[in-house]
């Protein structure tokens, strides 16, 4: 069964903080991972990651993703406030999306 | 930036009564989906839908779940007869992958229809 495992579940830090998440999965027909940040509502998309070893970088943000292995991280350096949020990593395995739980992450001044 | 859209935001109904979610995916895209996500749960597939059919739906999308694309615009999900099991945020998504190709983008969300089942 196609599966996406986030660690840690939850994760608190104080601002200026550097935190990794993590995601590993077993999927087949694997095309392609993303992350998304979870606030209120909708999940909004950070990245998509398709190549292993290859970074892909927004401002604070990274992720590097691992397809020998099986997993993928999320970097945030220098944590804000703002970062608060519920991090989802997701496979789509050509016909879906196959989501984690979710990384919730709290940041406080 | 475009958006998808889904009305409305928020919909309380009375179990056994029939609810329709709508969505406004992004005007190019090719492909539609319907995710729910109950409190606390993790996001899960429901349905998705390409060139007018469904191309695959999930164990949870059973014979009272329909969608459909009436008018080239609008993808709704109908839910024939509501069980409280129900109420979770519904979200719609699109994307504009083709089978042999991939973009930067990933897929959109549209901000959920929250469905409470009372």
């Amino acid at each position: 069964e196609d599966k996406v495992v986030q660690s840690p579940l939850s994760l608190v830090v104080h601002e200026g903080d550097t935190v990794t998440l993590n995601c590993s999965y077993e999927v087949t027909n694997f095309r392609s991972l993303l992350w998304y940040k979870q606030e209120k509502k909708a999940p909004t998309f950070l990245f998509m990651l398709t190549s292993s070893g290859i970074e892909k970088k927004s401002g604070r943000l990274s992720s590097i993703l691992d397809k020998k292995e099986l997993f993928s991280i999320l970097n945030i350096t220098a944590t804000q406030t703002g970062d608060s949020a519920v991090y989802l990593c997701a496979v789509d395995n050509t016909d879906k999306l196959i989501f984690g739980t979710g990384t919730r992450l709290q940041v406080f001044p | 930036e475009p958006e998808v859209t889904q009305t409305p935001s928020h919909q309380v109904t009375q179990m056994g009564q029939e609810v329709i979610l709508r969505c406004v995916p992004i005007s190019n895209h090719l492909y539609f989906y319907w995710y729910r996500q109950i409190l606390g749960q993790k996001v899960e597939f429901l349905v998705s839908f390409y060139n007018n059919e469904i191309s695959e739906k999930s164990e949870i999308f059973d014979d009272q779940f329909s969608v459909e694309r009436p008018d080239g615009s609008n993808f709704t999900l109908k839910i024939r007869s509501t069980k409280l099991e129900d109420s979770a945020m519904y979200f719609c998504a699109s994307s504009e992958f083709l089978p042999q190709a991939l973009t930067n983008y990933g897929y959109t969300f549209g901000s959920g229809t929250r469905l409470t089942v009372v």
